[in-house]
């Protein structure tokens, strides 16, 4: 069964600097990867996407992501932090073979301090 | 396009009662995934619809039932609300409902049990 391990639900970082959310995900077949971001009060907003394409991925805001099969990693990352980026990201993973349902991280709290 | 749509935003509820949360996807997508979030369980999937049925199904106890009409709009019901209940209830809509497709989130129902 596919699972989903974000590693530190609490992440601070100081505004410019390197933003690093770290996701492993366990699957015994290709999963598709997702990075969602969810602001107080919102659902979720989709950040980018892995679907076996390119191993890099950019997405919105700056943020991308390398699937890293060898590692079972999905990291996020964004060069320079800002206090935008305030929110919660969840990691999650997807099958071909399991229509509709993703299967999410626990999630990670990102504070970026001024 | 318009997104994602959840009536109601809110909800109180006493345990015993039930209650239907309604989502419209955006236009032209005839999946509907939907998913419980609480702090301690995190993003948990409860099931997904497509044309009219059920394709998937997440490991919630019978109480939790849905159903979607022609027009792809969604609603998901819960009977003998219990405390645990508590939730903020996500729909997701995709065009497919495969995972290759990303899914779109609404803004929730916060459902409270007291």
């Amino acid at each position: 069964a596919q699972s989903v391990t974000q590693l530190g639900s609490h992440v601070s970082v100081s505004e410019g600097a390197l933003v690093l959310l770290r996701c492993n995900y366990s699957s015994s077949v290709p999963p598709y990867l997702f990075w969602y971001v969810q602001y107080p009060n919102q659902g979720l907003q989709l950040l980018l996407k892995y679907t076996s394409a390119a191993t890099l991925v950019k997405g919105i805001n700056g943020f991308e992501a390398e699937f890293k099969k060898s590692e079972t990693s999905f990291h996020l990352t964004k060069p320079s932090a800002h206090m935008s980026d305030a929110a919660e990201y969840f990691c999650a993973v997807g099958l071909d073979s399991d229509r509709g349902k993703l299967i999410f991280g626990q999630g990670t709290e990102l504070s970026v301090k001024p | 396009k318009a997104g994602v749509t959840q009536t109601p935003r809110y909800l109180i509820k006493t345990r015993g009662q039930q209650v239907t949360l309604s989502c419209s996807p955006i236009s032209g997508h005839r999946s509907v995934s939907w998913y419980q979030q609480t702090p301690g369980q995190g993003l948990q999937f409860l099931f997904e619809y497509f044309s009219e049925t059920q394709r998937n199904k997440g490991n919630f106890p019978g109480r939790f039932s849905g159903r979607q009409f022609s027009n792809s709009r969604s609603e998901m019901n819960v009977s003998t609300l219990e405390l645990g209940d508590s939730a903020l209830y996500l729909c997701a809509s995709s065009s497919s409902g495969t995972n290759y497709n990303e899914q779109f989130f609404g803004p929730g129902t916060r459902l409270t049990v007291l």
